[in-house]
């Protein structure tokens, strides 16, 4: 079945610790996004790529950055997690922005 | 701006009884709107979506919902509600235009609880 695959599943780091979260997607999408959710919140969207054009949200932290090396994957680094960093972070992917984004199962990332 | 508005935090429902998801949206022209739902733990899934054409529309899991251009509404409804339902619900709009930057505006979520 096509989908979206996020790993780890689950992820502890420590404070200040660089962290990379991993992507994957087998729908052949053109965009692919990033998102961080807290507590049962609405979804941050934090940047997004349209093939390999990379699009940052203005109010996304510098810590946060992202790789897409090929259409199939794309990464969250955060260069130095803090507290405040703990979250779920949702990949999605969809045809292009107009379309249904469809969602990976995301990776709840602890920060101690 | 655009914006989703969910003014319900929490809906609680009897199992069998039919439930709805309320969600109104302020966007110039015509909406793209959509219906996720997340259940603990998990990331969003897809139920449905309006574009244009038929103001009602039919998604997963025996959910429908209607677009109302007067009241610039998009509930969800489902006529007999299950304890598996129980979940959080997330309503999201989107421009139909601005390139290739286009993104969702979500709303903040209504958590359901379906009682047995």
């Amino acid at each position: 079945d096509a989908m979206v695959i996020q790993n780890p599943r689950y992820q502890v780091t420590q404070f200040g610790k660089p962290v990379t979260l991993s992507c994957s997607q087998t729908l052949n999408h053109n965009v692919m996004y990033w998102y961080q959710q807290k507590s049962s919140q609405a979804p941050k969207l934090l940047f997004h790529y349209y093939d390999k054009d990379f699009n940052n949200e203005a109010d996304t932290p510098d810590n946060f950055q992202s790789r897409r090396p090929n259409t199939s994957f794309c990464f969250l680094d955060i260069r130095s997690p803090g507290l405040g960093d703990a979250a779920m972070y949702l990949c999605a992917t969809s045809r292009d922005t107009a379309d249904t984004q469809y969602f990976g199962p995301g990776t709840r990332l602890t920060v101690l | 701006a655009q914006s989703v508005a969910q003014p319900e935090d929490q809906v609680n429902v009897a199992e069998g009884n039919p439930l709805t998801v309320k969600c109104t949206y302020s966007v110039s022209g015509n909406p793209y709107l959509f219906w996720y739902v997340q259940y603990p733990n998990r990331g969003l899934q897809f139920l449905l979506k309006y574009i244009t054409g038929d103001n009602l529309v039919k998604g997963s899991y025996g959910f429908e919902a209607e677009f109302n251009k007067s009241q610039t509404s998009f509930h969800l409804k489902k006529p007999s509600a299950l304890v598996s339902d129980s979940a959080l619900y997330f309503c999201a709009v989107r421009e139909p235009w601005a390139g290739n930057n286009r993104k969702l505006i979500w709303g903040l979520g209504t958590s359901l609880a379906v009682n047995p």
